[in-house]
């Protein structure tokens, strides 16, 4: 059973900073691994996706790695802005998706 | 391009009743997967329909039902409502192994009184 955690529950940092979110997995037999962002309420907003194939994706400042065989993906953000305060999820793939309970982020002006 | 769109925003019910969330997909999208999501938590997966058909099925009870039209938009009913049922519900469309990710609509706030 696929297990999916993520580390760490909730970070606050100041503006300009860059930070790195952790999420682990059980199982490597994934399909892929998705990062999503979350604002309070609201639903779910697709930030990269990696296939089991690949070994990062980079959107912007965004910067997402994968690891199969240690059961691990980063979530890289730079130069952090007070815009990127949310709740960041990963989740794994395939037909039937396993979502962390997210890291909660507050990025002080 | 219409991405995924759910009905209604927002529902009050009272304990015992009956709901009907709708979810249409994205445009080239034929799966559809329906997620509920407590406050403070990650969205947790309650089943995934493709083809009319329920394929996976998560740790719900049965009072969680489901249905999916051949438009491939679909519907997650749920009876006998409880207080412990208020949430966010989510629905994502994606292929039918989300091979190549998933999209998330706004979901539906449901609160039980």
């Amino acid at each position: 059973k696929q297990e999916v955690t993520q580390i760490p529950a909730a970070l606050s940092v100041p503006e300009g900073e860059n930070l790195v979110l952790n999420c682990s997995f059980t199982d490597s037999a994934i399909y892929n691994l998705q990062w999503f962002r979350q604002d309070p309420g609201k639903g779910l907003t697709s930030l990269l996706l990696i296939q089991s194939s690949q070994r990062e994706q980079t959107s912007g400042r965004l910067n997402a790695s994968l690891d199969k065989s240690s059961g691990r993906s980063t979530l890289y953000i730079a130069a952090s802005q007070p815009g990127d305060s949310a709740t960041y999820l990963c989740n794994t793939g395939g037909f039937k998706t396993i979502f962390g309970a997210g890291t909660r982020l507050f990025v002080k002006a | 391009d219409a991405g995924v769109t759910q009905s209604p925003t927002h529902l009050i019910k009272t304990r015992g009743q009956q709901v009907t969330l709708r979810c249409s997909p994205k445009s080239g999208h034929d799966t559809v997967s329906w997620y509920q999501q407590a406050l403070g938590q990650g969205p947790q997966f309650i089943f995934q329909y493709y083809e009319e058909e329920e394929r996976q099925r998560g740790n719900f009870p049965d009072r969680f039902s489901g249905h999916q039209f051949p438009n491939y938009s679909s519907e997650l009913n749920v009876n006998a409502l409880l207080l412990g049922d208020s949430a966010l519900y989510l629905c994502a469309s994606s292929d039918i192994g989300g091979f190549y990710g998933y999209t998330f609509g706004s979901g539906t706030r449901l609160t039980v009184v």
